[in-house]
């Protein structure tokens, strides 16, 4: 089945800084991938994705890249805020087919941002 | 008005018993989902239905038994708990399965004493 990988586990930033989380993935048959933020205690909401027949999407300070070749996404954030602190997931899945839209997650990366 | 409503939000109760929990969308969706995220954040899918049909049942005991009354409902229930079975478990739901935004209830937190 799919296997998600993500890096780094922790990220340390200052106001202002750029932050970037790297994913990889091991079925090339992924062509849907969502990225997540959770914040403490709350639900993981989305907050931008990407499908494979793009190769970047912008919105606002938030960026994501798919390089299908490598099999990797990662996502970027720029001008990162302290409301930008959370736990941020990566995931992959297959349209249709058996594995029905299935999410497979990556591990999660704790980022937080000093003032 | 919230879009994905899961109760209760907090669940503590003793090893053995039984339990469940109920999720409920108001978003048209007709494809829905029970996640676990263990103590390490991880999150990993547990079960989905499409129209009322079990569609994908990941390697999880067969303790848990979800049931779906209509399509924007998707109960979980779970006999005879046990200390792992404590983690926190989200409902989602989305239009189809086509690699459609899954939309997140806010989870019920679950403690087994």
């Amino acid at each position: 089945g799919e296997n998600v990988e993500q890096h780094p586990s922790t990220l340390s930033v200052q106001e202002g800084d750029s932050a970037v989380i790297k994913c990889t993935y091991s079925d090339s048959a992924s062509n849907y991938f969502p990225w997540y933020k959770q914040e403490l205690g709350k639900r993981p909401q989305l907050i931008i994705d990407i499908r494979s027949n793009v190769g970047e999407k912008k919105d606002q300070r938030i960026a994501v890249t798919l390089n299908k070749t490598a099999k990797h996404f990662s996502l970027h954030i720029t001008e990162t805020q302290p409301e930008d602190s959370a736990v941020y997931f990566c995931a992959a899945s297959i349209a249709g087919g058996t594995s029905y839209g299935k999410l497979t997650f990556g591990q999660g990366t704790i980022l937080t941002v000093h003032p | 008005d919230t879009a994905v409503s899961q109760t209760p939000k907090y669940l503590v109760t003793q090893m053995g018993n039984d339990k469940s929990i109920k999720c409920e969308q108001n978003l048209g969706h007709d494809t829905m989902y029970w996640y676990k995220q263990d103590s390490k954040k991880f999150l990993k899918i547990m079960f989905s239905y499409n129209n009322k049909e079990l569609i994908i049942n990941e390697t999880v005991p067969n303790r848990f038994s979800p049931k779906s009354p209509d399509k924007a409902h998707l109960n979980l229930h779970i006999n005879s708990l046990e200390l792992g079975d404590s983690a926190v478990y989200f409902c989602a739901s989305s239009l189809g399965n086509s690699n459609q935004p899954q939309h997140f209830g806010d989870g019920t937190r679950l403690s087994i004493l």
